[in-house]
């Protein structure tokens, strides 16, 4: 147990669908971050919320919309997704972002597949 | 666009026997690497923070070396437990603007055969 809990672990939805990726900490931590790992692709990254505020979006195309409602809940709202939006998408959490070397702990994923 | 190359992609190991595999990523604009331990159906676990040529850290049987000159780092595993069948990612992060997430190789998956 990491302390970083994803909802719901397994998701499939048709490409007209809206569905939203909940993730949770419980690490007093200030950063949240948003991956998704592609078959046979290296983590990518697509989000960073640093202290509820939105730092980094990774040129993540429009249908994905993150929200950080506070620094323990991070969502990812899905919308029109395509097949090829298809993967793990993991959730992270770390004590502070900004050039932090700090250690990342992720939840165990949520594998989307869209039909 | 950040290149973070990890090898072998796969390595099958005897139980007892010691192995090790590589991270190289870009000597440049360096700040910091990662090494995580993820196995199948959990959460990738942190291994290992370094930061300084010549590092060298230490977990249990497990321990990493840095060369952030050259850029690349090793990891090593002695006496290879059917425990420690997993992938092994490394990350790095730079010290440029921007992101402050990680850059990831696409693994090592360790299978250590009884």
């Amino acid at each position: 147990e990491t302390g970083v809990t994803q909802t719901p672990r397994h998701l499939v939805m048709g490409m007209t669908n809206k569905k939203s990726l909940k993730c949770e900490q419980h690490l007093g931590h200030n950063a949240m971050y948003w991956y998704k790992q592609s078959a046979k692709k290296p983590l990518e990254l697509m989000f960073v919320y640093n202290f509820k505020e939105q730092t980094e979006n990774n040129s993540v195309p429009s249908r994905f919309s993150p929200e950080c409602p506070n620094s323990s809940h991070l969502f990812l709202h899905l919308h029109t997704l395509q097949p090829e939006d298809s993967a793990l998408y993991l959730c992270a959490s770390s004590q502070t972002s900004g050039r932090a070397k700090n250690i990342q702990y992720f939840g165990a994923g949520t594998r989307l597949s869209v039909l | 666009i950040l290149n973070v190359e990890q090898s072998p992609q796969s390595l099958h190991v005897q139980e007892g026997d010691s192995t090790n595999f590589t991270c190289s990523f870009p000597s440049s604009n360096f700040y910091a690497l990662h090494w995580y331990r993820w196995e199948t159906a959990k959460s990738p676990e942190a291994l290992f923070v370094m930061t300084l040529n010549g590092d060298e850290k230490k977990k249990g049987r497990i321990s990493a070396t840095l060369n952030t000159k050259e850029g690349y780092s090793y990891l090593y595993i002695k006496g290879s437990q059917p425990e420690d069948s997993a992938t092994y990612l490394c990350a790095f992060l730079n010290s440029g603007g921007g992101a402050d997430g990680l850059t990831f190789g696409k693994g090592t998956h360790l299978i250590i055969q009884p």
